[in-house]
């Protein structure tokens, strides 16, 4: 099983350009979540999913938008990239909410710069 | 959910026990406490969760006072490889916001 993966592993981007984030996961986990991670600090939750079909707003959710149209996949979008969205992004599933099935499994992240 | 309060950075000798405190003295009758880890800006890793017993699994053992105001994670025999950031995190059965702190960097020395 591959686990959690990310697509890119690196972007660099333009003030203004937009771009799709892509987190896949073999493990037929329900929920899926987006996280960031800013130098020197811990990961802080942008979206998350339930199931198909559902998403919800995390800790930091301005600037992002996400879409769950398969059970595998969670896409994470930036419609006009800013500076401050420069920034490792991290996601990551798990089977449940609830112990014990709430271990969450991240990927390998994706380090996105915006000029 | 409650605020952890972790050293920022711990030393260990390899084959040494390290023992990584973490403060959570608002944490509320039913939050778990979680810890997991994050090698060289690689994903975190899960580790172990507790919420009044002690807990050991394969990874390292989890003990949690008396009180639950304070837990300690335990690595019994520390290796290079288990250098790291340690996150301690506080949260509620079924809430899917999971709130980072900055961590415990552990450093493993030969």
């Amino acid at each position: 099983n591959a686990g959690v993966t990310q697509t890119p592993k690196f972007r660099v981007l333009k003030t203004g350009q937009s771009m799709t984030l892509l987190c896949a996961q073999d493990m037929n986990h329900e929920y899926m979540y987006w996280y960031r991670q800013d130098p020197g600090m811990g990961l802080r939750l942008i979206h998350y999913s339930v199931g198909e079909g559902t998403t919800a707003k995390g800790e930091v959710p301005d600037g992002y938008n996400v879409s769950r149209l398969k059970k595998q996949n969670f896409l994470l979008g930036l419609e006009s990239a800013a500076p401050s969205q420069t920034s490792v992004y991290f996601c990551a599933s798990s089977y449940s909410s609830l112990v014990p099935y709430n271990e969450q499994f991240f990927g390998p992240g994706t380090r996105l710069t915006v000029l | 959910d409650a605020k952890t309060t972790q050293p920022p950075s711990m030393d260990c000798a390899e084959g040494r026990a390290a023992n990584l405190p973490c403060n959570h003295s608002t944490i509320s009758g039913n939050e778990y406490v979680y810890w997991y880890r994050q090698i060289h800006s690689q994903g975190p890793q899960y580790i172990i969760h507790g919420l009044k017993n002690n807990e050991t699994n394969e990874m390292a053992s989890l003990i949690i006072t008396e009180d639950r105001k304070s837990s300690t994670l335990i690595l019994p025999h520390a290796t290079l490889r288990d250098t790291a950031v340690y996150y301690c995190i506080v949260r509620l059965d079924n809430n899917n916001d999971m709130r980072f702190g900055a961590g415990t960097r552990l450093t493993v020395k030969p």
